[in-house]
């Protein structure tokens, strides 16, 4: 069963703390993304990767950056967590690549429920 | 923003009834996407649909496409309580890759 595994559902942190969330895939997927989920706000694209060492900014960039070193690995990092960073956040992937025809259907993993104290 | 809206933002049914939510967007689109998120877990693709495509159905789900009016919805048939869950539209703008999600709608199935 293909999967999108994110390494914590729920993280209690303190504002000021760095904090990553992981997210591997096994696809082979090229497409990795991270998106951050409030209500009312619906899923809101924070960075993506077309390929490895390669990262997009999104609509809400700020106050995060990521890394992927790997193709199965796409981290999110909060160099200094905030209290408007208390969310869910949702990672995804695709097949596809920058070239892709944008016919990506993408796998979601479970979410990781942030909260910042 | 290419962000789409979902309309309606709630919507309770009782089981064996049909659903439909619709979706509307703003800019030109390669392809339209509907997914579907049980509280407090990842979304699950359910269905493309294509610019080109007009109507398209997968089991119980029916979903059109006009994009003369911008607008898509999905239909769920003989609904059941399993069915309980929020619903996103979500658009792949024309020369992008990125998906962009609307807000979503909260389907209620009561059995």
């Amino acid at each position: 069963d293909v999967k999108v595994t994110q390494s914590s559902r729920y993280l209690v942190k303190r504002t000021g703390e760095k904090v990553f969330l992981e997210c591997v895939q096994d696809m082979d997927h090229e497409n990795m993304f991270w998106y951050r989920q409030d209500p009312g706000l619906g899923l809101r694209l924070i960075y993506f990767s077309y390929d490895v060492k390669m990262k997009e900014k999104g609509d809400i960039p700020e106050g995060y950056s990521v890394s992927r070193e790997k193709k199965e690995r796409f981290s999110l990092i909060l160099e200094s967590a905030s209290t408007n960073q208390t969310s869910m956040y949702l990672c995804a992937s695709s097949f596809g690549g920058r070239a892709a025809s944008g016919a990506n259907v993408l796998t979601f993993g479970a979410g990781s429920r942030l909260t910042v104290l | 923003s290419q962000q789409g809206e979902e309309d309606p933002q709630a919507l309770s049914i009782q089981e064996g009834e049909n659903a439909t939510m619709n979706c509307s967007y703003k800019t030109s689109i390669n392809n339209l996407q509907w997914y579907r998120q049980n509280s407090g877990r990842g979304l699950v693709h359910l269905i493309l649909i294509r610019s080109n495509e007009r109507e398209k159905h997968s089991g119980r789900l029916r979903v059109t496409l006009d994009t003369s009016k911008k607008s898509s919805s999905l239909l769920i048939t003989a609904s059941r309580a399993a069915d309980t869950a929020s619903y996103f539209c979500a658009t792949v703008q024309t020369g992008a890759n990125n998906l962009f999600f609307g807000t979503g709608t909260r389907l209620t199935v009561i059995p």
